[in-house]
């Protein structure tokens, strides 16, 4: 199994201003994964973190508005660019390990 | 949307009761998981079930998958106060990556 810590773990931020959002993975993974998880809904992708490579993001997010970074096997950063209070949501980080993913406890945003 | 659906969307029961939650996918199909979700954290693991087979157990969770109609099941016997959460069906294509889809989730609320 894998543990995956992030931070912080809950911010309050105003609109028009960006947070970054760490996660570290207790052991080496060649791909990490962010979500999404809106108010009341289910997560949704956004991007595949690889590191040496840009991430690969899903459709309806860009790399403009959410920023990723992943310079080792054990870390990555997701950066909420710019928010609006839509960007209001809980933010996970996962990683692989056999067949299964392993979630961060998440990430809880509120815009203003 | 790829997204999977499930249902009951909520689910309230007494405690020593069982619970039963049901997941539909659109596509083929690697693996399907389940998971839960206490309270907008974040997602714990619960069982994994592969596509060549047909039902699992794990202590008092039962899941069973029939890939001719694209479902699975999750039977929680005897439920715990502390089994109320958030459950999420997620999926891994056949094409071999990790890139989940999460079903829309069942809130089971399991009253003491």
């Amino acid at each position: 199994s894998a543990v995956i810590s992030q931070k912080p773990s809950r911010d309050i931020c105003q609109r028009g201003t960006s947070l970054t959002i760490q996660c570290q993975v207790d052991s080496q993974v060649t791909m990490m994964f962010w979500y999404r998880q809106q108010p009341g809904q289910s997560l949704t992708l956004i991007a595949t973190a690889n590191q040496g490579s840009e991430a690969t993001y899903e459709s309806g997010f860009v790399i403009d508005k959410f920023p990723i970074s992943r310079p080792n096997l054990t870390f990555s950063t997701l950066t909420v660019s710019n928010m609006s209070p839509e960007d209001s949501s809980i933010y996970l980080c996962s990683a692989p390990s056999g067949e299964t993913q392993y979630f961060g406890p998440g990430t809880r945003l509120l815009v203003l | 949307s790829q997204q999977g659906e499930e249902d009951p969307q909520a689910l309230s029961i007494q405690e020593g009761e069982n619970a039963t939650m049901n997941c539909s996918y659109k596509t083929s199909i690697n693996n399907l998981q389940w998971y839960r979700q206490n309270s907008g954290r974040g997602l714990v693991h619960l069982i994994l079930i592969r596509s060549n087979e047909r039902e699992k157990h794990s202590g008092r969770l039962r899941v069973t998958l029939d890939t001719s109609k694209k479902s699975s099941s999750l039977l929680i016997t005897a439920s715990r106060a502390a089994d109320t959460a958030s459950y999420f069906c997620a999926t891994v294509a056949t094409s071999g990556t990790y890139k989940y889809i999460f079903g829309t989730g069942t809130r089971l609320k399991v009253l003491a």
